[in-house]
């Protein structure tokens, strides 16, 4: 199902660019976040949005930032990507029911 | 905040066996534990989830059972299939649908 969509799929960029990432929904839903997958560490929050004017840092958000631009959209920013920032992104919905994630964006930094 | 911690890291077993993986948690004020399965390079997937006022819930061969004065909650996998092979996370939360924190994640192996 395509109800939380993530685009790139993949990424590989270079030590210092700056990268978006971008998630849309069709859930409805008024909360959405973003998490980091690393090997071994589970899911890590980094930002979450309890509206469109509602923006909160999560366990990881330094080197990150995100921008609410509707109800159904909410992209991650990486300002100046570093090569520890190399993972699997994860944006999810979820309203008063089970967080439904997207299919992800694997990023690369070199 | 809430830490999870989950064990163990790696479970390989013979299919038909059956399979337990085990999370604790920190928050006593966490009420919603849900569990997902993630296959290789796909999205995590919501397998069941157990809320704080029950005590466990089955559904076909999984099953979940949660001790809120100890603080942990377990994932029963029953009479297992290749096709359970996956890395299964366990999380915690305040209220369904609020930011989750996971586990670090069980890889489960269902050897043939």
């Amino acid at each position: 199902d395509a109800d939380v969509t993530q685009t790139p799929r993949n990424r590989i960029t270079k030590t210092g660019k700056r990268i978006m990432l971008e998630c849309s929904q069709t859930k409805g839903h008024d909360r959405m976040y973003w998490y980091r997958q690393d090997p071994g560490l589970g899911l890590r929050l980094i930002y979450y949005s309890f509206d469109v004017k509602d923006i909160n840092k999560g366990e990881i958000s330094d080197g990150y930032s995100v921008s609410r631009q509707a109800q159904a959209k909410f992209s991650l920013s990486l300002e100046s990507a570093i090569p520890n920032q190399t993972a699997l992104y994860f944006c999810a919905t979820g309203e008063n029911q089970p967080q439904h994630f997207g299919d992800g964006t694997r990023l690369s930094i070199l | 905040g809430e830490n999870v911690e989950q064990h163990p890291s790696t479970l390989s077993v013979q299919e038909g066996d059956s399979a337990v993986i085990k999370c604790t948690y920190s928050d006593s004020a966490s009420n919603y534990f849900p569990w997902y399965k993630q296959e290789l390079g796909k999205r995590p997937q919501l397998i069941i989830d157990i809320r704080s006022n029950v005590g466990e819930k089955k559904d076909q061969r999984i099953a979940v059972t949660l001790n809120k004065t100890a603080k942990h909650f377990s994932l029963h996998i029953t009479e297992t299939q290749p096709e359970d092979s996956a890395v299964y996370f366990c999380a915690a939360s305040y209220n369904a649908g609020n930011m989750l924190t996971f586990g670090g994640g069980t890889r489960l192996m269902v050897k043939p």
